[in-house]
């Protein structure tokens, strides 16, 4: 069965650039979230969407900023890139309110 | 506010023993899903069990048991016959219905299968 595909797996990057991961969903899922893990924390909830718009927001700074698409793909959008920002970053599907599945995650480093 | 305690950061056994993960969670709303998730070493995030406010029936599934107690709010995770590949980071996490859809994890337990 498809999963969730995360893009890239890996990123590095430098202070004050800036990053795009990217989500594409389990198909005919249609809300998506995104989730932020840092080094030995447990996930913390950053944004979500449903039928292409906001459904949540959580603790995401204003650096950050997100969408969902019409083909419902998602993409995290983060500026001015800080050292703290290095972690993984999770993406999640359900169908409406149900089970969320998680891709495999990006990792993003900040040198 | 929903909260979810996982006290034991770290557990290690010897392959074969039996071992209970605990979680006790925290909510003022009547309806809302409990959740185990597994982060083997590889990173991924696995989907392990649901379990709705309304179901206290206990769930057994191969090796793996859950048994959810809401006299005490508690939601624990038992592994029959321990072995290495159970070696990961399991997370209990609370979703309620009423708020935002969105997971609340616990700090997660630290498990180590040792041959």
């Amino acid at each position: 069965a498809a999963g969730v595909i995360q893009s890239p797996r890996h990123l590095i990057k430098e202070k004050r650039e800036t990053a795009t991961l990217k989500c594409y969903p389990i198909p005919r899922h249609d809300t998506v979230y995104w989730y932020q893990q840092g080094p030995g924390q447990d996930p913390q909830f950053l944004i979500s969407f449903y039928e292409k718009m906001q459904s949540d927001k959580g603790s995401i700074p204003d650096r950050f900023s997100a969408q969902q698409f019409s083909d419902y793909h998602s993409e995290l959008n983060m500026s001015s890139l800080e050292l703290g920002d290095s972690a993984l970053y999770f993406c999640a599907s359900s169908l409406q309110w149900d089970i969320q599945y998680f891709g495999a995650g990006t990792r993003l480093s900040v040198l | 506010a929903q909260k979810v305690t996982q006290a034991q950061t770290e557990i290690s056994v010897v392959e074969k023993e039996d071992v209970t993960l605990d979680c006790v969670y925290e909510t003022r709303d009547t309806t809302y899903y409990l959740f185990w998730y597994k982060q083997p070493p590889s990173g991924e995030l696995v989907f392990l069990i649901r379990r709705n406010s309304f179901d206290e029936q206990n769930e057994i599934s191969g090796r793996y048991s859950w048994n959810f107690q809401k006299s005490t709010s508690s939601f624990n995770f038992t592994i029959t016959a321990s072995q290495v590949v159970d070696s990961a980071v399991y997370f209990c996490a609370l979703i309620s219905v009423q708020g935002a859809q969105k997971l609340v994890f616990g700090q997660g337990t630290r498990l180590t299968i040792n041959p």
